[in-house]
């Protein structure tokens, strides 16, 4: 299985900034996903990385605020802009290589918001 | 809109135990079924997928079953460790949504 990178692995920040999440796999997938696990919940998608356009964002996320980049078949970041409390969660990557194959995920990067 | 339920939500048992874990889902137009781990702190661990055309899959002492019909999954874990306490999610991707949706999680607590 793909060996996924996740960096940072957690970080503390303060209200109003923004931190970028970088997802890196060892090897080209055709689906990245990322997943919003708020403390004592499940996952929530975010949004599906689309390489080469803009990415799909399911109901209550929006571009502005978890802008997404995918470059390429093997990274993507996903930026947390002018952060409050209620962000605090762990962000997590995932991909994929077919509906017919498991989904794998990252560490998890582990944001606390002061 | 698919949605999916796991119950219980927590589960304590002795080491050696065998148990079962449950997962439902509402929309049974699903391409397959996966059960992962999360350790605390930790991301998710794939540990068996089931096809949609599938009734079930094996690994070591895992069982998971598959009845699509009536929206349901059961992971059995045979012969329970301590190492195996964790939490336990069920995730399915359903065809109209490409997706995976997760359910509540289990959190299983195996006691020496």
């Amino acid at each position: 299985s793909a060996v996924i990178s996740q960096k940072p692995s957690r970080d503390i920040c303060q209200r109003g900034t923004s931190l970028t999440i970088q997802c890196q796999v060892d090897s080209q997938v055709t689906m990245m996903f990322w997943y919003r696990q708020q403390p004592g919940q499940s996952l929530t998608l975010i949004a599906t990385a689309n390489q080469g356009s803009e990415a799909t964002y399911e109901s209550g996320f929006v571009i502005d605020k978890f802008p997404i980049s995918r470059p390429n078949l093997t990274f993507s970041t996903l930026t947390v802009s002018n952060m409050s409390p209620e962000d605090s969660s762990i962000y997590l990557c995932s991909v994929g290589t077919g509906r017919h194959q498991p989904q794998h995920f990252g560490d998890g990067t582990r944001l606390s918001i002061l | 809109k698919q949605e999916v339920t796991q119950i219980p939500a927590a589960l304590s048992v002795p080491e050696g135990e065998n148990l079962v874990l449950n997962c439902s889902f509402t929309d049974s137009a699903i391409y397959n079924l996966q059960w992962f781990r999360q350790d605390p702190g930790k991301g998710l661990t794939s540990l068996l997928l089931i096809q949609s055309s599938q009734r079930e899959q094996t690994s070591g002492r895992l069982n998971a079953s598959l009845d699509k019909s009536s929206g349901r999954s059961t992971l059995y874990i045979a012969a329970s460790q301590p190492g195996d306490s964790a939490t336990y999610l069920c995730a399915v991707w359903t065809g109209t949504a490409s997706k995976l949706t997760f359910g509540t999680g289990t959190r299983l607590q195996v006691t020496l």
